[in-house]
């Protein structure tokens, strides 16, 4: 059974820095795509970010609002996924859910979702 | 960028059909997928490649995508089906969330 474990939230204040894990068990993350998608309290679901399989290329893709602020990245022998949050602002605040893509159906489905991390942005 | 429209609400008596509509340009030129969510619980994939279900998913559930507009189909609605709803879609680099539609089983 595929199991994905987010971790890492918490308060932090504007400006600051915070880095989510995920911690995959069933699936090894090199082989798979995976998203971050995040949810602010009462909102709607937003894309935040994508990482392609090493045998896509790895490469990542962010979306606008957390473009050149925000870095996936994977650690391989540990089979975590990251999320490295820096200059955070207010807007960033929600619950973070680590998400395979396209795992046990095609490319573009989110098909595997975590339980979330919460993070707080406030002074 | 590209945005994706949904009605906020969606009413339907148990047994009955509810619709739910997702509209963005040329949607139909993409694949669409669904999510089922309920409170305090993570989404869960329901329909994807416009009208695929996974496994585990009721065959009540069904989707096509046309033109500029997804539709969400569930047949013969349950109270268990009471939720927020967000259709979804995908180019090669991005990816976009629906507004996202409130089911209610009266």
């Amino acid at each position: 059974e595929v199991q994905l474990v987010e971790s890492g939230g918490g308060l932090v204040k504007p400006g600051g820095s915070l880095r989510l894990s995920c911690a995959a068990s069933g699936i090894t993350l090199s082989n798979a795509w995976m998203s971050w998608v995040r949810q602010a309290p009462g909102k709607g679901l937003e894309w935040v970010g994508r990482v392609k399989s090493k045998s896509g290329g790895g490469t990542t893709d962010y979306a606008a609002p957390v473009k050149g602020r925000f870095t996936i990245s994977r650690d391989d022998s540990k089979n975590t996924l990251y999320l490295q949050m820096n200059s955070l602002k207010t807007e960033d605040t929600g619950l973070y859910y680590c998400i395979t893509d396209g795992l046990t159906t095609v490319d573009g489905a989110f098909d595997i979702w975590g339980q979330g991390t919460m993070v707080t942005v406030s002074s | 960028s590209y945005e994706l429209t949904q009605p906020p609400s969606v009413s339907v008596s148990p047994g009955q059909t509810a619709s739910i509509t997702c509209s963005g340009d040329k949607l139909g030129d993409k694949y669409a997928s669904w999510y089922r969510q309920k409170p305090g619980q993570s989404p869960v994939l329901v329909i994807y490649q416009d009208s695929k279900r996974p496994s585990g998913i009721p065959e009540r559930f069904s989707g096509s995508n046309s033109g500029n507009t997804a539709t969400l189909t569930i047949s013969g609605t349950q109270a268990m089906d009471e939720a927020d709803y967000y259709c979804q879609a995908w180019d090669s680099r991005t990816y976009v969330f629906g507004t996202g539609t409130t089911v209610t089983v009266l």
